[in-house]
């Protein structure tokens, strides 16, 4: 049962646009998002979150969208530069006491055509 | 600023073996925990070491173990080795701290771990 989901595996952007990673979630006690980036043979980076209680989170060409209506987010990149070709993971978590895992999605693969 | 470092890079195992992966949080963080990314998937979350007790652990049977030292290096354990435990094993640092919704954790570069 996947609590964090990316239905798309791929996805490819011009240079200069905007890139739109999606993701879903079904856990309604996740209160607490994040992006990573990763590039291969390394690590994930942390890129930016936010939190249930807000909407909308800007880090200069990066903002995340949180619907929580919908359980759904998403991270826009704008503008899209052939550097930010990675695979983007989507991760939750619940801040409530106890927990300190990070559930992750399968991750999209975004190439920007320069 | 040294950010996370794991050790080795790559590991050849067979079957049955038992493997011991290193871990080095970054300065100034005092948590370390495992994940293990297969082939395609997102990361797993395995355990979480703090004040060296495993804190919390994921759905991941017994033979994976781990140990936090005083310095606050980590370690993971793999007994029995399985086909199925071939993946990248990731370990990350973080931060205890009151008064902050989350403690971001901080990926070192994994160690890439091949049964045969």
């Amino acid at each position: 049962d996947q609590q964090v989901k990316q239905n798309s595996p791929s996805l490819s952007v011009q240079e200069g646009r905007i890139s739109i990673l999606n993701c879903d979630y079904t856990n309604s006690m996740f209160d607490y998002f994040l992006w990573y980036k990763k590039y291969p043979a390394e690590g994930p980076t942390f890129l930016i979150s936010i939190s249930s209680i807000k909407d909308k989170n800007e880090d200069g060409r990066f903002t995340v969208f949180l619907n929580k209506s919908a359980k759904h987010l998403s991270l826009h990149i704008v503008p899209s530069q052939p550097g930010d070709s990675a695979v983007y993971f989507c991760a939750a978590t619940h801040t409530g006491a106890g927990s300190y895992q990070l559930t992750f999605g399968k991750g999209t693969k975004l190439s920007v055509i320069p | 600023d040294a950010g996370v470092t794991q050790s080795p890079t790559h590991l050849i195992k067979t079957r049955g073996q038992q493997v011991t992966l290193r871990c080095s949080p970054k300065s100034g963080h005092d948590t370390v925990s495992w994940y293990q990314q297969a082939l395609g998937q997102g990361p797993q979350f395995i355990f979480q070491y703090y004040e060296e007790e495993e804190r919390q652990r994921g759905n991941f049977p017994d033979r994976f173990s781990g140990h936090q030292f005083p310095n606050y290096s980590s370690e993971l354990n793999v007994n029995a080795l399985l086909l199925g435990d071939s993946a990248l094993y990731l370990c990350a640092s973080s931060h205890r701290k009151g008064g902050v919704e989350w403690e971001t954790q901080y990926f070192g570069p994994g160690t890439r771990l091949l049964v045969l």
